[in-house]
């Protein structure tokens, strides 16, 4: 079962509105991260947004906002003033603290986002 | 530039072809990891090393697949007779260390392409 889920393969958006990518997990640990990389054509991987598993508050940076709702063991990321820079890739990833396994990062299979001018 | 470079960017080969990929991870950061990623999918944990030592190898890293890293700094992952299955980008990341979010930095990849 995927642990990662990202359901919207593709996204579009105008200039300078806000949009949501969604990202659903799951995990029996009680600790664990969330993080959201963005990937531009380049291929490089670049670090967006990190929520705690017991972080209170939901993460935010810059632009990046990251809707955390345990509950519903979602995690979906909130780009506000879409720029046409932020054309890529967006990955969800999960890292389980539990031993032995906080290794290695567990990915989604991303959303394309396309911010049209 | 201080961030994590991998050499080549990409690779042409024959199958069955040895092909060798370098990284060099951001210098005080002692936790080194690869990666593959294959067209529409995220990213596969190949490896992981702390220091020089290889403390982590995934399923999918066949006998074909050897990463070192020897000094503890720089590591490279050798593919041995290459296979078209290999073709894929693959990606180095490194972090200091697995604490409060243990944020991977990347490098822009090696793509592979295997005819």
């Amino acid at each position: 079962a995927q642990k990662i889920t990202q359901t919207q393969p593709g996204m579009f958006v105008q200039e300078k509105e806000a949009v949501t990518l969604d990202c659903t997990y799951d995990t029996s640990d009680q600790s664990y991260g969330l993080f959201w990389y963005k990937q531009p054509s380049s291929g490089e991987m670049i670090f967006l947004i990190y929520q705690g598993s017991y972080d209170e508050q939901n993460a935010t940076e810059g632009r990046y906002s990251l809707n955390f709702q345990k509950a519903r063991k979602s995690a979906n990321l909130v780009i506000s003033a879409s720029q046409l820079g932020d054309s890529a890739m967006y990955f969800c990833a999960m890292r389980e603290w539990s031993a032995g396994n906080n290794r290695k990062l567990i990915w989604g299979l991303g959303t394309s986002l396309a911010v049209n001018p | 530039d201080t961030g994590v470079s991998q050499d080549p960017r990409h690779k042409i080969t024959k199958r069955g072809q040895n092909v060798t990929f370098r990284c060099d991870p951001i210098s005080e950061h002692n936790r080194l990891y690869w990666y593959r990623q294959t067209l529409g999918q995220g990213p596969e944990f190949l490896t992981y090393f702390q220091n020089e030592a290889q403390l982590e190898k995934s399923r999918l890293l066949s006998d074909r697949f050897s990463a070192e890293r020897p000094k503890g700094s720089f590591s490279t992952l050798e593919i041995q007779r290459t296979e078209q299955g290999d073709s894929a980008m693959y990606l180095c990341a490194s972090s200091p260390k697995v604490g409060i979010s243990g944020e991977l930095f990347f490098g822009e990849g090696s793509r592979l392409t295997v005819l």
